[in-house]
């Protein structure tokens, strides 16, 4: 499968723990996206990665969280000192930089903070 | 600014009868427009377009979409609903070009079951 994959696709935490998401974008796609979903709502763009370089941030990605696209191919999401708050569907997706509309989801994880 | 308004947030049909799934749209500019369709455990998949060519878009799975400018909506329908169309379908709309990524606003979406 040549998709885009995304780990853990479940990861259950306490409040205040750290944790870490993996996206693995469609090889040759430059652009990486990550966003926010929560229950009966549409996707929420958090940031987004033009090779390893962050372009942009949403105001919704608070000093807690940090992503990463070190070699500008896999990219990490992290969320520090974890709330309720965060519970969410973080979804990943990747297109070609000339195409920046048609992107390829990965199937997201879900992530329950306790 | 943008902003994409899905008028239902559950539709059911009969498997066999049209799907009618409403959306509407408010950009200052031309918009491009978008349907993208999420079953359960999978991540969102693109089903069709509209970049300013014909207003008529077909995608795929037998959805098309009409871009009516003025009506401002982009409603997504099918002719005849088979069960594995059951699944959460989203209208987004953005501006043309690619400068920034986080113009991309996704509409609240629609379930649609499909009833045997």
């Amino acid at each position: 499968d040549t998709g885009v994959s995304q780990n853990p696709r479940h990861k259950i935490t306490k409040r205040g723990q750290n944790v870490t998401f993996r996206c693995d974008p469609i090889s040759e796609h430059n652009r990486l996206y990550w966003y926010r979903q929560t229950l009966g709502q549409g996707p929420e763009f958090l940031t987004y990665f033009q090779n390893e370089a962050q372009l942009e941030k949403s105001r919704l990605l608070s000093d807690r969280f940090s992503a990463e696209r070190p070699k500008g191919s896999f990219s990490t999401l992290e969320i520090q000192r974890t709330e309720q708050g965060d519970s969410a569907m973080y979804l990943c997706a990747s297109s070609l930089t000339d195409r920046p509309y048609e992107q390829y989801f990965g199937p997201g994880t879900r992530l329950t903070v306790t | 600014a943008q902003s994409v308004t899905q008028l239902d947030s559950h539709v059911s049909v009969s498997e066999g009868t049209p799907v009618l799934l409403r959306c509407n749209y408010s950009s200052s500019y031309s918009p491009s427009l978008f349907w993208y369709v999420q079953h359960p455990n999978k991540g969102l998949q693109l089903l069709l377009k509209y970049t300013s060519a014909a207003t008529l878009v077909k995608g795929i799975n037998g959805f098309e979409a009409e871009f009516k400018k003025s009506e401002t909506s982009f409603h997504l329908t099918k002719p005849s609903a088979h069960m594995s169309d059951a699944a959460e379908y989203f209208c987004v709309v953005t501006l043309p070009g690619y400068s920034s990524a986080s113009k991309i606003i996704f509409g609240s979406g629609t379930r649609l079951s499909i009833r045997p």
